[in-house]
């Protein structure tokens, strides 16, 4: 079946570190890999995606990395700053239109 | 505010009782999403609507829930006889199909967070 497990569950960081979030996936057909990130009381939203035929993409202090071929898909968050304290989703989108969420990972920046 | 709306933001209801949420999407999306989120958990996929047609169903969505978007904009979730499982945030989403068929982001609402008594 559809599952996507998500490693850490939680992690803290001093200010001005990077934070690497890893998952693993299981359905070979899944082919766009979104990134939420939500806050605490607020709604989820998009910070970055990555689609199957790309194997890295960046933007600005983000950075996703896609191996399909051992199904694993990581964010990487550098210079991290107090803002970047939330919970962070990683998604894939498998046959249908579906999303199917990890279970999430709490980051904290300490200041 | 042009983004999805929900309605209720919170719900308080006891046991048995049947209630029902509320999603406005972004005008132009022709694709409407519910999903279910408890705490510390990600959302959850229960249903979805292109237009007017409703088009998967998870398997999570028991007998008790059902969706409507009647005239393909606006969505209602129903939940009759309420249990204390049913406790949880309703996250509604919205996005617009392709024509290349390429997938586009799903925008999330704030929610209703219902709680069961």
């Amino acid at each position: 079946g559809e599952n996507v497990e998500q490693h850490p569950s939680t992690l803290s960081v001093q200010e001005g570190d990077s934070a690497v979030i890893k998952c693993t996936y299981s359905d070979s057909a899944s082919n766009y890999f979104p990134w939420y990130k939500q806050e605490l009381g607020k709604r989820p939203q998009l910070i970055i995606d990555i689609r199957s035929n790309v194997g890295e993409k960046k933007d600005q202090r983000i950075a996703v990395t896609l191996n399909k071929t051992a199904k694993h898909f990581s964010l990487h968050i550098t210079e991290t700053q107090p803002e970047d304290s939330a919970v962070y989703f990683c998604v894939f989108k498998a046959a249908g239109n579906k999303l199917t969420f990890g279970g999430g990972t709490r980051v904290l920046v300490k200041p | 505010d042009t983004g999805v709306s929900q309605d209720p933001r919170h719900k308080i209801t006891k046991r048995g009782q049947n209630v029902t949420f509320r999603c406005d999407p972004i005008s132009e999306h022709n694709r409407l999403y519910w999903y279910r989120q408890t705490l510390g958990q990600g959302p959850e996929f229960l249903t979805y609507f292109q237009n007017e047609a409703q088009l998967e169903k998870s398997r999570l969505l028991s007998d008790r829930f059902s969706a409507e978007r009647p005239k393909g904009s606006f969505s209602t979730l129903e939940i009759q006889r309420t249990e204390q499982g049913d406790s949880a945030m309703y996250l509604c989403a919205s996005s617009l199909a392709s024509r290349d068929s390429s997938y586009n982001e799903q925008f999330f609402g704030p929610g209703t967070r219902l709680t069961v008594l």
